[in-house]
C-alpha cells in the first residue's frame, strides 16, 4: 500500500524556520495538502495543491515540492504553530486517500 | 457558512452496531464528497471512505473495506458512518469532512465537522 513518511517530531525556537516534510514515490504526480491539527481540535486544511493557502491561513505558513518530497515551512514560528501536521495526498492512480504519519512541531 | 456537524459521543459495547452521522450546511451537498478519517487514542489520521451524495458513489480504503458502511441521505444533507458488530479496538475519534476531488481522483478536505468519539468496551 501506498505511503506518506513524515518525521515524527521538529522542535524550533520562536521566530525561527521551521520545515517539515512528506515524502512519497507518486508526489511528483499528485498534488499534497496539508492539515494543522491542535489538541481536542479538528484538524484544518492549511496547504492545498502543494503550495495554495485557504483564506484566513497566515502567510508564513507555505508550501512546496521538489520531486518525491514536498516540504510545509513556518517562517517566524510562534507559539501558536504548536501543533501536529499531518500531509496527505492519493496514491499514483488517483484510487485512495493516504496521511502522512504526522509531525509535532514544538516551538521551544 | 459552510458547516459539518456531527452527531454526539457514543459509548457501546462490542458486537453492538452503531451509525454515526455528519450533517452538512452553508453549501450544495450533493456537489461535494463527505469522506471519513479515524483517529485511534494518541495517534494519526487513518483515512476510511469517501461517498459523493449526489450518485452516492462510494470508496473504501483497503483498511476499511468491509468493516464499515459509508450512505448518505440527499434529503437531508446528511452523510453516515456504521458499524455492524463493533469491536474494542474501534474506539477512535472519527471525524467527517468535506472533499473536494479534483480530476484524476485528487482529492482534499476542506472543512471538517467537529469529530464524534466512540467508545467501545465491555
Amino acid at each position: 500500500s501506498y505511503e506518506l513518511t513524515q518525521p515524527p517530531s521538529v522542535s524550533v525556537s520562536p521566530g525561527q524556520t521551521a520545515r517539515i516534510t512528506c515524502s512519497g514515490d507518486a508526489l511528483p504526480k499528485q498534488y499534497a495538502y496539508w492539515y494543522q491539527q491542535k489538541p481536542g481540535q479538528a484538524p484544518i486544511l492549511v496547504i492545498y495543491k502543494d503550495s495554495e493557502r485557504p483564506s484566513g491561513i497566515p502567510e508564513r505558513l507555505s508550501g512546496s515540492s521538489s520531486g518525491t518530497r514536498i516540504t510545509l515551512t513556518i517562517s517566524g514560528v510562534q507559539a501558536e504553530d504548536e501543533a501536529d501536521y499531518y500531509c496527505q495526498s492519493v496514491d499514483g492512480s488517483g484510487s485512495f486517500v493516504v496521511f502522512g504519519g504526522g509531525t509535532k512541531l514544538t516551538v521551544l | 457558512e459552510e458547516q459539518l456537524v456531527q452527531s454526539g459521543a457514543e459509548v457501546k459495547k462490542p458486537g453492538e452496531s452503531l451509525k454515526i452521522s455528519c450533517k452538512g450546511s452553508g453549501y450544495t451537498f450533493t456537489s461535494y464528497w463527505i469522506g471519513w478519517v479515524r483517529q485511534m487514542p494518541g495517534k494519526g489520521l487513518e483515512w476510511m471512505g469517501i461517498i459523493y451524495p449526489g450518485d452516492s458513489d462510494t470508496r473504501y480504503s483497503p483498511s476499511f473495506q468491509g468493516q464499515v458502511t459509508i450512505s448518505a441521505d440527499k434529503s437531508t444533507s446528511t452523510a453516515y458512518l456504521q458499524w455492524s458488530s463493533l469491536k474494542a479496538s474501534d474506539t477512535a475519534m472519527y471525524y467527517c469532512a468535506r472533499g473536494y476531488c479534483g480530476s484524476g481522483g485528487n482529492c482534499y478536505f476542506d472543512y471538517w465537522g467537529q469529530g464524534t468519539l466512540v467508545t467501545v468496551s465491555s
